[in-house]
């Protein structure tokens, strides 16, 4: 079983819509919950990264948010733009390096 | 603007072979990392060194897979004989400090495809 779910595992928006992308972990201990964007044949790359004391994030239009209680988390993006196209990943870190991966959901932002 | 720099992009290469996969982490981070992206497990962590000494290498196959920094500037990979499961985009991150809640920064991935 994944450690790391998230879903929807794809989404279609239309250009300007808004959109809320789901996490859900079960791994323990927690030190940290990020998001990365990664674009097609591109390294991952960080949006956020929130600490166990952190329940809200913002970084442009990217709005993460955190309730370590129920072990969740969710992705915002408002005024979506073409730009957005690509896969967003939740990230669960432990309290050493290691980071664990979820699947990813798959976003297409259509014109 | 600094970057992590992956060599080779893509890689093709028969079973049996060995590939060598290089990384150049950002100048200045101390945290260096080795994952693994597939379409069935996503991405999972390989190994990572600090100060250029292995942390932790428990993701790696070590019968066949090493990794090294002969020095801060260069990680290196390495796959002894390749299979055809190793295909994978791997990817190489650093980090600056400890790491632990910092920006891990990620290269462009060598694309293996082992025949």
């Amino acid at each position: 079983k994944n450690q790391v779910e998230q879903s929807p595992q794809s989404l279609i928006i239309l250009e300007g819509k808004n959109c809320t992308l789901q996490c859900n972990y079960t791994v323990s201990p927690f030190s940290n919950l990020r998001w990365y964007k990664q674009d097609t044949g591109r390294g991952p790359v960080s949006l956020t990264i929130m600490t166990f004391s952190e329940n809200t994030k913002s970084n442009g239009r990217y709005t993460a948010t955190l309730d370590a209680d129920t072990k969740q988390s969710s992705l915002h993006i408002t005024a979506s733009q073409l730009s957005d196209s690509a896969s967003y990943i939740c990230v669960h870190g432990d309290s050493s390096y290691k980071l664990i991966f979820g699947s990813g959901t798959r976003l297409l932002v259509r014109p | 603007d600094a970057r992590v720099t992956q060599t080779p992009r893509d890689k093709v290469t028969e079973m049996g072979q060995e590939v060598t996969m290089r990384c150049q982490p950002i100048l200045g981070h101390n945290t260096v990392f080795w994952y693994r992206q597939t379409m069935m497990q996503g991405l999972e962590l390989l190994a990572y060194f600090r100060n250029r000494a292995p942390l932790d290498d428990s993701g790696m196959p070590k019968d066949r897979f090493s990794a090294e920094m002969p020095d801060a500037t260069l990680a290196t990979l390495k796959i002894q004989p390749s299979e055809p499961r190793d295909s994978a985009v791997y990817f190489c991150a650093s980090a600056l400090g400890r790491g632990l809640q910092e920006t891990q920064y990620f290269g462009p991935g060598t694309r293996l495809l082992v025949l």
